[in-house]
């Protein structure tokens, strides 16, 4: 199947720091891209979808200015968690749809610690 | 939107034994299903997935049928083997370019030796 590239896998940062996550997609070109957040032993929830060259849309509850999406080029999305507090620590993963048949590949995730 | 539930939540079973889950949805425009595992600490697999113009497919241990009528898909694993243990994912798409893509809630698959 496709790779998806995530990284970095683990970042321990500071309250009120920022942190970027990058997502790439390494042999194929992806015109969306998902950026979900998971919690111990609980599903995928979804917060926004990155739309190649758009703004990205963001789930009811997740804040635009708080995770800030740029899906610069068809390769690569990023999402900076900004100003992180304890709260934001969790499991991030991204996601891209490899085309024509739309079939759905993760990255490896980033575990997020905010001290 | 679409709204994806998935039961059981949790389910254990005897290795060789069959497991069988189950996900429902909403969306009647949804015509692609996939199903993740995820094992602890590691990204979601693809691990088989189906269209709606099929009604069963399977791979090896591993089988998925859709009811689209009734709205409902299931997965099938035969055989089980204690590797089969993980956090299994369904979801039901509509295969355009920008929808996105809601998973049920997962169920945790465990087999006892």
């Amino acid at each position: 199947g496709a790779v998806v590239s995530q990284h970095p896998s683990w970042v321990i940062c500071k309250s009120g720091t920022s942190v970027k996550i990058e997502c790439r997609s390494l042999d194929f070109q992806a015109t969306t891209m998902f950026w979900y957040r998971q919690f111990p032993k609980q599903s995928l929830m979804l917060m926004a979808t990155s739309n190649e060259g758009s703004k990205a849309t963001y789930e009811q509850g997740v804040e635009k200015d708080k995770f800030l999406i740029n899906h610069a080029s068809l390769t690569l999305s990023t999402l900076t968690v900004t100003s992180a507090h304890p709260e934001d620590s969790s499991f991030y993963i991204c996601s891209a749809r490899e085309p024509p048949k739309e079939k759905l590949f993760f990255g490896s995730g980033t575990q997020l610690s905010v001290l | 939107g679409e709204n994806v539930e998935q039961h059981p939540s949790t389910l254990s079973v005897q290795e060789g034994d069959s497991a069988v889950i189950k996900c429902t949805y909403s969306d009647s425009a949804s015509n692609y299903f996939p199903w993740y595992k995820q094992e602890l600490g590691k990204r979601p697999q693809l691990i088989i997935d189906i269209r709606s113009n099929v009604g069963e497919k399977k791979d090896q241990r591993i089988a998925v049928t859709l009811n689209k009528t009734a709205k409902h898909f299931s997965l099938h694993i035969t055989e089980t083997q204690p590797e089969d243990s993980a956090v299994y994912f369904c979801a039901a798409i509509r295969e355009t370019s920008y929808d996105k893509v809601i998973f049920g809630p997962g169920t945790s698959l465990s087999v006892i030796p």
